[in-house]
């Protein structure tokens, strides 16, 4: 079946990059989404690609798909102590409608 | 609309008691999905409904569980004879089959806690 892992933590300084991978096996796979979770509250949809892509830039994140390794990764610029959160990767193929979700990184931002 | 709504936020009850908790989504998605989520680990998917009709269901759904969604709007998920293995936080999600990519929109969750 799906699957889908991530590393579980990622410590960084204010203002340096962070960088979260993400590696999935469903060759099918045709959207894959990067959701955010901040404590006690639900996922926030931060951005997501299509599986014919190999890059998406959405203001502060870049996103890059490696569709042969079946890797994806979120590149945050100049995070800020607000983006310490849980980060998913998930991933869903055409005619699924569930989601398969990874078990999330920790992002952990020290002033 | 200010999002997708859960109700009750927190719910403690005894093993093997009813529980039923309520969604209400963005008002124009016609789909909603149920995930659950255990401590450290990501939401699982649970059902989807289109419009009214419950279209799938995954596994860990097992026959204490039942979801409905009557008028296409809001939907209830109901856990009979709970079980500390039920403990978990149930969210909810919707999104637009205009939008391509199944893009979902969750709501903050229903934390249930079965003592």
């Amino acid at each position: 079946g799906e699957d889908v892992e991530q590393s579980l933590f990622l410590s960084v300084r204010e203002g340096d990059s962070s960088v979260i991978n993400c590696t999935y096996t469903d060759s099918s796979s045709t959207y894959l989404y990067w959701y955010k979770q901040e404590p006690g509250a639900g996922l926030q949809l931060l951005t997501y690609i299509f599986s014919n892509m190999d890059m998406k830039q959405d203001q502060r994140l870049t996103v890059l798909l490696n569709k042969k390794d079946k890797h994806l990764s979120l590149r945050i610029a100049d995070t800020q102590t607000g983006d310490s959160a849980i980060y998913f990767c998930a991933e869903t193929s055409t005619g699924r409608r569930a989601l398969t979700f990874g078990s999330g990184t920790r992002l952990q931002v020290q002033p | 609309d200010t999002g997708v709504s859960q109700d009750p936020r927190h719910k403690i009850t005894k093993r093997g008691q009813n529980v039923t908790f309520r969604c209400d989504p963005i008002s124009e998605h016609n789909r909603l999905y149920w995930y659950r989520q255990t401590l450290g680990q990501g939401p699982e998917f649970l059902t989807y409904f289109q419009n009214e009709a419950q279209l799938e269901k995954s596994r860990l759904l097992s026959d204490r569980f039942s979801a409905e969604r009557p008028k296409g709007s809001f939907s209830t998920l109901e856990i009979q004879r709970t079980e500390q293995g039920d403990s978990a936080m149930y969210l909810c999600a919707s999104s637009s089959d205009r939008a391509s990519g199944e893009k979902l929109f969750f709501g903050s969750g229903t934390q249930l806690s079965v003592l």
